[in-house]
């Protein structure tokens, strides 16, 4: 089967720095992705990793380590407009659906 | 470019009843997915449409229904309503041939069961 964990909720303050972490188990990989939800909207994708490392995009990097089944998504000189749900999403192989971790409440305060 | 556009955005139905969600896709997108998406499960997956067929199909009961047109526009029905089908339905299309592969999502049909 398919597992990906995520912690449910996070607060951090504005202008600090947040890692929002993510395992998964599948049965094989194909790409890990994130994606960012505000309350109300659509998911919107925010990153995507293949290969083991960091990939750079402005503020938001995020981190895949396959052999450790682990991914962290990092969150530099938060606002508030990053109040939202990021979500870690995992293709186990070929075009096979997207499989979602529950998602993380992430709360900026000021 | 228009985005994923879902149809309609808000219903209310009551047990029993069936109910039918239309998604037009980004143009020229030809992968259709749908997912649910619930508080207590976070988003799970439905099925895939590409080129009118079904790719893949998820872990729900067969009253969760879909198909796709000519037009790659997709709809998903959903026969004898339960209070549990009471959630935000998302649609997302897929471009071919990227290498990444990522969905661009609606905003959702969010689905009231009383």
């Amino acid at each position: 089967g398919q597992n990906i964990d995520q912690p449910t909720e996070m607060t951090a303050t504005e202008g600090a720095i947040v890692q929002i972490n993510c395992t998964y188990q599948t049965s094989g990989f194909n790409g890990l992705f994130w994606y960012q939800q505000h309350a109300g909207e659509a998911p919107t994708f925010l990153s995507y990793n293949v290969l083991d490392g960091l990939e750079e995009k402005g503020r938001f990097s995020s981190f895949l380590s396959r052999s450790k089944g682990y991914s962290y998504l990092l969150l530099k000189e938060l606002q508030m407009k990053d109040s939202a749900s990021y979500l870690c999403a995992v293709r186990d192989r070929g075009n096979t659906p997207l499989v979602f971790g529950k998602g993380t409440r992430l709360s900026v305060i000021a | 470019k228009a985005g994923v556009t879902q149809t309609p955005r808000y219903l209310i139905k009551t047990r029993g009843q069936q109910v039918t969600l239309s998604c037009s896709p980004i143009s020229g997108h030809r992968s259709v997915s749908w997912y649910q998406q619930t508080p207590g499960q976070g988003l799970q997956f439905l099925f895939e449409y590409f080129s009118e067929t079904q790719r893949n199909k998820g872990n729900f009961p067969g009253r969760f229904s879909g198909r796709q047109f000519s037009n790659s526009r997709s709809e998903m029905n959903v026969s004898t309503l339960e209070l549990g089908d009471s959630a935000l339905y998302l649609c997302a299309s897929k471009p071919s041939g990227r290498v990444t592969g990522e969905l661009f999502f609606g905003e959702g049909s969010r689905l009231t069961v009383l």
